[in-house]
Formats: C-alpha cells, structure tokens, sequence
C-alpha cells in the first residue's frame, strides 16, 4: 500500500517555464489537497478537491490550477513559474465520510526550485 | 478560525514523556483538535484527534481541558525519534471538505 505519492521528488525550473505535479493515492480518498510550505512556516493550503471533476480555491491559489480528472490522481500545474513559487509542495487526501473529520494523509513532497 | 498557540520549542529526555500543550481559545464547539507531526524533510504525519473527550492511540494520548480552550498531546516515552516539529490544528470548513490551518508548531528535541 503506498498510500500518497508525489512525482517528481526534485525539480529546478526556469522563471516562465511550466510544469506540473501529480499526486496519486490508493487508498480510494474523495478528497484531494495540495498545500506549500515556505521555510518556517506551516503548510498553506493551494486547492483542494472534494470528488472526481470538481476543485476549489485554498487560501493560496494565484499562479496554480489544478485537475481531478480520475479520482486516484490530483494534478498541481504552474504555467510560469516564478521565483516566488519556489517551495516545498505536498498533495494530501481524506475519506469525506465522517463529516470531514477524517485525517488527511500525506505525500513526501516535491521540492521546486525557481530560478 | 479557530486559531492555535504553542510553544516554538521544547526539550524532552529520551525514555520520559513529552508533553505538548496548545492553546485553542476560540474553538468552536463542533470542531475537532488535531495533532500531525513533521519529521525533516518528510510529509506531515496524522497522530491523533478529538472533539471533547481525552483519546488514546499506539502514539500519543490527547488530553483536551473540559472547556476545550486548550489540549496537551502527550508521547508517553519519547525516543530520539520523536524529535520532529509538533502541529496542534483546529480544523476548519473549506466548502464541504476540511482544511488544516497550520501554524509554526513545537519543535520538539528529543535528547539522550
């Protein structure tokens, strides 16, 4: 069982280049998030998602989209990269049953660097 | 938004037990305290959570105070693998899923 797990670990990209993170999860999660953290801070959550096809706005969603498009997989995109996106990034999921009082479980990141 | 206070460090002898305390004054009745840990360079890991009543696990026990303004994560034998940053977390709607607001957390040293 993998659990959540983040494609690439490492990344260096250009200002103005574009790329994108894939976050997949086995554990059959309706919810999907993806959160930064900046050094000395805690996570900040980017978008999130509640089920296949559907996404919402986090507290830090300028400069990102994202897609659900299966429900195993949650897409983080930059399309220009910019300096201040450098970060570590973490996709997180959770069942919705419960009345989302189920615990997110986390990847290992992804490490972006923007130069 | 319920937000949290704790300690930004703290030290703890390996074989004792660490105990975390976090301040969540503004909690509102329905929301429930949760604990993560981060270990360097790792994803956030789920300890344990609670609405009123004190909880216990194969991790940690979680005391929350009766009128629920504060709670004390409790690691009943710390070994240096504990030493990790500590997140109290109060969770908070975002449309219908939930959203981990985290702060700096406790940065606990574990020390032989």
């Amino acid at each position: 069982n993998a659990g959540v797990t983040q494609t690439p670990k490492f990344r260096v990209l250009k200002t103005g280049q574009s790329m994108t993170l894939l976050c997949a999860q086995d554990m059959n999660h309706e919810y999907m998030y993806w959160y930064r953290q900046d050094p000395g801070m805690g996570l900040r959550l980017i978008h999130y998602s509640v089920g296949e096809g559907t996404t919402a706005k986090g507290e830090v969603p300028d400069g990102y989209n994202v897609s659900r498009l299966k429900k195993q997989n949650f897409l983080l995109g930059l399309e220009s990269a910019a300096p201040s996106q450098t970060s570590v990034y973490f996709c997180a999921s959770s069942y919705s049953q419960g009345g989302s009082n189920q615990p997110q479980h986390f990847g290992d990141g992804t490490r972006l660097s923007i130069l | 938004d319920a937000k949290t206070t704790q300690p930004p460090s703290m030290d703890c002898a390996e074989g004792r037990a660490a105990n975390l305390p976090c301040n969540h004054s503004t909690i509102s009745g329905n929301e429930y305290v949760y604990w993560y840990r981060q270990i360097h360079s790792q994803g956030p890991q789920y300890i344990i959570h609670g609405l009123k009543n004190n909880e216990t696990n194969e991790m940690a026990s979680l005391i929350i105070t009766e009128d629920r303004k504060s709670s004390t994560l409790i690691l009943p034998h710390a070994t240096l693998r504990d030493t990790a940053v500590y997140y109290c977390i109060v969770r908070v709607r975002a449309g219908t899923a939930s959203k981990l607001t985290f702060g700096t957390g406790t940065r606990l040293q574990v020390t032989l």
